[in-house]
């Protein structure tokens, strides 16, 4: 069974204050694995896919990475509207094969 | 309208009452999904329609029952439903398999 773990749960950085949020995944034959943003009450919000091990996508503060066992979405110099849930989750196979993680929440405070 | 649309924002219902969910996306894409989003736990994926065919999803208590009349629109058709069901649902789309996911702003729903 597929499975997705994110640490830490909850995450507050000063502002300018860089860090990274850990994706650990387990899953046969990864097709895509995708990182969201979730504001309260709002829709996840597409970031990123990275489709294999050594991949980097960069937008604005953030870069998420992939190895064969992990990912990391990397925050450097956070405002306080990058406050938000980050979620991370893997695909295998067909539509109905996505798997997602509990998010880490992330405070940024002025 | 743009992206994936959702309505009503928000319900509360009976656990007699009958509702329906209504998704539209606007963005041209084959495949439609439902999830259900609880405190503290993962997104739970619920149904998938791929080019308006639909795709099983076994653990989906029958209470709960999908309609998909084209690409650009699903239905979330409820009855009979426990106060456990209380969460918010999220519909989302993507162009096709192994695609990122387009999410709408979710229904957030009561069972009384």
């Amino acid at each position: 069974e597929d499975q997705v773990t994110q640490s830490p749960e909850a995450l507050r950085l000063q502002e300018g204050e860089s860090s990274s949020l850990n994706c650990s995944y387990t899953v046969s034959g990864l097709r895509g694995l995708f990182w969201y943003r979730q504001d309260p009450g709002k829709g996840p919000e597409f970031l990123f896919t990275l489709y294999s091990a050594g991949e980097e996508k960069e937008k604005e503060r953030l870069k998420a990475t992939l190895t064969k066992k992990e990912s990391f979405l990397h925050i450097t110099a956070p405002k306080p509207e990058d406050s938000a849930t980050y979620l991370c989750a893997v695909q295998n196979g067909g539509y109905q094969k996505v798997t997602f993680g509990t998010g880490t929440k992330l405070q940024v405070i002025p | 309208e743009t992206g994936v649309t959702q309505t009503p924002r928000h319900l509360v219902m009976g656990m007699t009452n009958k509702k329906s969910l209504k998704c539209e996306q606007h963005l041209g894409h084959n495949a439609m999904y439902w999830y259900k989003q609880s405190a503290k736990k993962p997104l739970e994926l619920m149904f998938v329609y791929s080019l308006e065919e639909r795709v099983e999803n076994n653990s989906v208590p029958s209470r709960f029952s999908p309609e998909c009349p084209n690409s650009s629109h699903l239905f979330l058709h409820l009855h009979t439903l426990q106060p456990e069901d209380s969460a918010l649902y999220l519909c989302a789309s993507s162009q096709a398999e192994g695609h990122e996911q387009f999410f709408g702003p979710g229904t957030r729903l009561t069972v009384l």
